[in-house]
């Protein structure tokens, strides 16, 4: 079963409007870590949020939030006052703490596009 | 500079051949990661390593291999290069599996096999 699951391939949005990109994750740990990355046409993977599952509030950063609904077991990327600079592939992750590891699960990603 | 650099950026190769795909970190970090990105399938863990003397395998690793050189330096070879390991490849670094911002990526390597 898939860990992480974006079931958006593609959001269009227009320019100083919001968006919401989708994530369900899962995972039987108690202490999980969930992040997205911003992936441009360049190819680089850029961090933009984290949300620890005990983390009582939804984190924010600048002009992204994270709507985080554990029982709901999603965590869904919201972006303010959309840019065109923001069209790019958005990647949801998952790190769980039962694992060593610090690696990380990613879903297949939403192409989003930004419109004037 | 990069704290996370990856040789070569891009990799024009035949099938068949040995090709190799470096990384070096300069965040002291010992847990290092080899994923592979397809379009449409997000990234996969290829390889990892929490130091010299520890390597394993994640969830595609055939037709792969890989070597912890140093703390540092982390090499996936492809033995036998064919066209489905076109892709774009990311080596991440990591320092401990706990708190935010845990994984630091290289800039890529897009690779294509002919």
């Amino acid at each position: 079963a898939q860990k992480i699951t974006q079931t958006q391939p593609g959001m269009f949005v227009q320019e100083k409007e919001a968006v919401t990109l989708d994530c369900t994750y899962d995972t039987s740990d108690q202490s999980y870590g969930l992040f997205w990355y911003k992936q441009p046409s360049s190819g680089e993977m850029i961090f933009l949020i984290y949300q620890g599952s005990y983390d009582e509030q939804n984190a924010t950063e600048g002009r992204y939030s994270l709507n985080f609904q554990k029982a709901r077991k999603s965590a869904n990327l919201v972006i303010s006052a959309s840019q065109l600079g923001d069209s790019a592939m958005y990647f949801c992750a998952m790190r769980e703490a039962r694992s060593t590891l610090g690696r990380l699960y990613f879903g297949r990603g939403t192409q989003l596009t930004v419109w004037p | 500079d990069a704290d996370v650099t990856q040789t070569p950026r891009n990799r024009i190769t035949k099938t068949g051949k040995r090709i190799m795909l470096e990384c070096s970190q300069t965040k002291g970090h010992d847990r290092m990661y080899w994923y592979r990105q397809d379009p449409g399938l997000g990234l996969r863990l290829i390889y990892y390593s929490f130091d010299v003397k520890d390597i394993n395998k994640g969830e595609i690793s055939d037709g792969y291999s890989v070597s912890r050189q140093a703390q540092a330096k982390f090499s996936l070879s492809l033995e036998s290069a064919i066209p489905n390991q076109t892709a774009l490849y990311f080596c991440a670094t990591s320092d401990v599996a706990g708190g935010q911002k845990t994984q630091y990526f290289g800039p890529g390597t897009r690779l294509l096999v002919l």
